[in-house]
């Protein structure tokens, strides 16, 4: 089956700073990443999504790249501020209606 | 649209104990999912169903079961509660596009906050 690892499990960054977050994925038959964000309390919401024919997707200050052939995306937020603090998950559609989602990433935006 | 909704919001049972946790979606979803969340873990697919009438397992299906008797809920039952199923349960539901593979957006419901004792 599908196997979802994220990286970093935290982290921290100064406000204004660039936060990046990265997740590789096994089934090279997947075709729909998606980019969650949740915040304390509450349901995981989407924030971008990339599909496999698509190599890179932007969405103001949020933007996702995927690589098929070494089978990894990233998540980059820029000029990063306090309300971009959450834990982040990456998932993974594989074929059938499965989804995979990564263990999660803690962003801690200090002022 | 109220979107996906779950009952209860809130739930603590004792050891042995059983319970049915709700979710409905006023979206015409075709798919929906029920996950698991506990600390540093992520979301872990326990059952889904593509489909009315039609359901299948997921990562984490044990001690579980689940109905899609119609298209708008799915039911998910634990017969004998357990400490380890002590969690924050998501239901999410998704649309199958057909352009490009059958990927969509999932919604998620608000969550479950199971205790078991």
């Amino acid at each position: 089956g599908e196997n979802v690892e994220q990286h970093p499990s935290t982290l921290s960054v100064q406000e204004g700073d660039s936060a990046v977050i990265k997740c590789t994925y096994s089934d090279s038959a997947s075709n729909y990443f998606p980019w969650y964000k949740q915040e304390l309390g509450k349901r995981p919401q989407l924030i971008i999504d990339i599909r496999s024919n698509v190599g890179e997707k932007k969405d103001q200050r949020i933007a996702v790249t995927l690589n098929k052939t070494a089978k990894h995306f990233s998540l980059h937020i820029t000029e990063t501020q306090p309300e971009d603090s959450a834990v982040y998950f990456c998932a993974v559609y594989s074929l059938g209606g499965k989804f995979q989602f990564g263990a999660g990433t803690q962003v801690v935006v200090t002022p | 649209n109220a979107g996906v909704t779950q009952t209860p919001k809130f739930r603590v049972l004792k050891t042995g104990q059983s319970m049915t946790l709700l979710c409905a979606q006023d979206m015409n979803h075709e798919y929906m999912y029920w996950y698991r969340q506990d600390p540093g873990m992520g979301l872990r697919l326990i059952h889904y169903s593509v489909g009315e009438g039609t359901t299948a397992k997921g990562e984490v299906p044990d001690g579980y079961n689940v109905s899609r008797l119609k298209k708008q809920n799915f039911l998910l039952g634990l017969e004998s509660a357990a400490p380890s199923q002590t969690s924050v349960y998501f239901c999410a539901s998704s649309y199958p596009r057909l352009a490009g593979g059958r990927t969509d957006t999932q919604y998620f419901g608000p969550g479950t906050r199971l205790t078991v004792l």
